[in-house]
């Protein structure tokens, strides 16, 4: 069975400081990998997939397949990114998520 | 919010009593999912659906039950609520092909006392 696995339950940063969260996986064949988001007294929403390769809200992701990783990027941290961050893996019509990492920016 | 809508918001209920919660589309899209969301350890899906009369388990099925009657509705029961269920519970639809992102509802916030 596939995994995904977010080894960091939380992470704080101040404002303006980079940030990552790591995401690695379990999967053979090519997987498809997204980033989703949950602000306060929110819906987890998408917040990017890999296969399209943009940046939503400054945040970027790239596809390792060497070391298995789909680690969550933003060069310049906001208060406002404040929220739980969960990677998942689609396959086969089920997701499969990760624990899911808190993170909190501080001002 | 692609016309997810899930119901109650909240509920408390004692152990013992069943309990049902309900997932409401309006887009006739085919694949719903029921997950709950727990500290520690993510989402992990309950049930799924891909039709119809067409429903299956996910990872933590013991204790649940689903249905599905007409596309628009995945009920969601627990038979016999435990103090282990208190959960937030998600429902989700896939509104494309294949492996496409999921759209969440808001979630029903249970506590089983």
């Amino acid at each position: 069975a596939q995994r995904v696995t977010q080894p960091e339950k939380l992470l704080s940063v101040f404002k303006g400081a980079p940030v990552e969260l790591k995401c690695n996986y379990s999967y053979s064949g090519s997987p498809e990998l997204f980033w989703y988001v949950q602000y306060s007294r929110q819906r987890l929403q998408l917040l990017l997939r890999h296969i399209s390769r943009e940046s939503i809200k400054g945040f970027t992701a790239d596809l390792n397949k060497g070391e298995t990783s789909f680690h969550l990027k933003k060069p310049f941290a906001q208060e406002e990114d404040s929220a739980m961050y969960y990677c998942a893996a689609p396959h086969a019509g089920k997701s499969t998520f990760g624990d899911g990492t808190t993170l909190t920016v501080k001002p | 919010d692609a016309g997810i809508t899930q119901s109650p918001r909240h509920k408390v209920t004692e152990t013992g009593t069943p309990v049902t919660l309900r997932c409401h589309q309006t887009e006739n899209h085919r694949y719903m999912y029921w997950y709950r969301q727990d500290p520690g350890h993510g989402l992990r899906l309950i049930h799924y659906s891909y039709g119809v009369k067409d429903t299956d388990k996910g990872e933590v099925s013991d204790g649940y039950s689903v249905s599905r009657s007409k596309t628009e509705d995945f009920l969601l029961t627990l038979e016999s609520a435990t103090s282990s269920q208190t959960s937030v519970y998600f429902c989700a639809i896939n509104p494309g092909q294949g492996d496409s992102p999921l759209h969440f509802g808001n979630g029903t916030r249970l506590t089983v006392t």
